[in-house]
């Protein structure tokens, strides 16, 4: 099944614990971002990566880091979480040249 | 100029009815108009999307009607069912498929009541 999924699903944390968030995809896709959703804010990107090795930020990058070592993986990485990062968080995987993405699951963090 | 703004914050319609969300934006680079459908516990899931070549695209009981001149584009919900309350985005993207930016709408909360 082709799919975007994400790990943990639920995770809270203490403020300032490095954490990371997994995505994978088996679609191939090049191209893979992170959103984070908040009431009233809608979806924000975080990062994107339009291929292996090639990242570029979104809208709200501040306190995130990711990496693309693989083309089906883009993990998220909080290296000291604050609490104004909980938040319920996206990965989401389209074609290049395509403009129709897919999301993942979502991952639900709270940082205390 | 990269907003992109959704009214209502939240909607509820009578089973049968017409749920109508609109979304305008500001930068006239964008050039694909999605609508995405979320469900409690989901990720968002495309639902129609539009180019700014055309006025109106229709799927089933789903519309988007896109005014250029305007800026404006709204989803249109024709015989809404109670299985069709969700939570729903607009967005827009720009510089063609070979980008990744994507900015969203607030979101509109619908309720079809049964």
């Amino acid at each position: 099944e082709a799919q975007v999924t994400q790990n943990p699903r639920y995770l809270i944390t203490v403020t300032g614990k490095k954490l990371t968030v997994t995505c994978s995809q088996n679609m191939n896709h090049e191209y893979m971002s992170w959103y984070r959703q908040d009431p009233g804010l809608g979806l924000r990107q975080i990062y994107y990566s339009m291929n292996v090795e090639v990242t570029d930020k979104g809208d709200v990058p501040e306190g995130y880091k990711v990496s693309r070592k693989e083309k089906r993986n883009f993990p998220l990485i909080l290296e000291s979480p604050s609490p104004n990062q909980t938040s319920l968080y996206f990965c989401a995987s389209k074609l290049a040249g395509r403009y129709e993405q897919y999301f993942g699951p979502g991952t639900r963090l709270t940082v205390t | 100029q990269q907003q992109v703004k959704q009214s209502p914050q939240s909607l509820i319609v009578q089973k049968g009815g017409i749920s109508i969300i609109n979304c305008a934006y500001e930068n006239t680079a964008f050039d694909y108009f999605p609508w995405y459908q979320q469900f409690p516990g989901k990720g968002p899931a495309l639902l129609i999307a539009i180019r700014p070549d055309v006025s109106e695209k229709k799927e089933g009981r789903f519309t988007i009607s896109f005014n250029k001149s305007a800026k404006q584009f709204s989803l249109h919900i024709m015989d809404s069912q109670p299985g069709d309350s969700a939570t729903y985005f607009c967005a827009a993207s720009r510089g063609g498929g070979g980008t990744y930016k994507y900015i969203f709408g607030t979101g509109t909360r619908l309720k079809v009541l049964a």
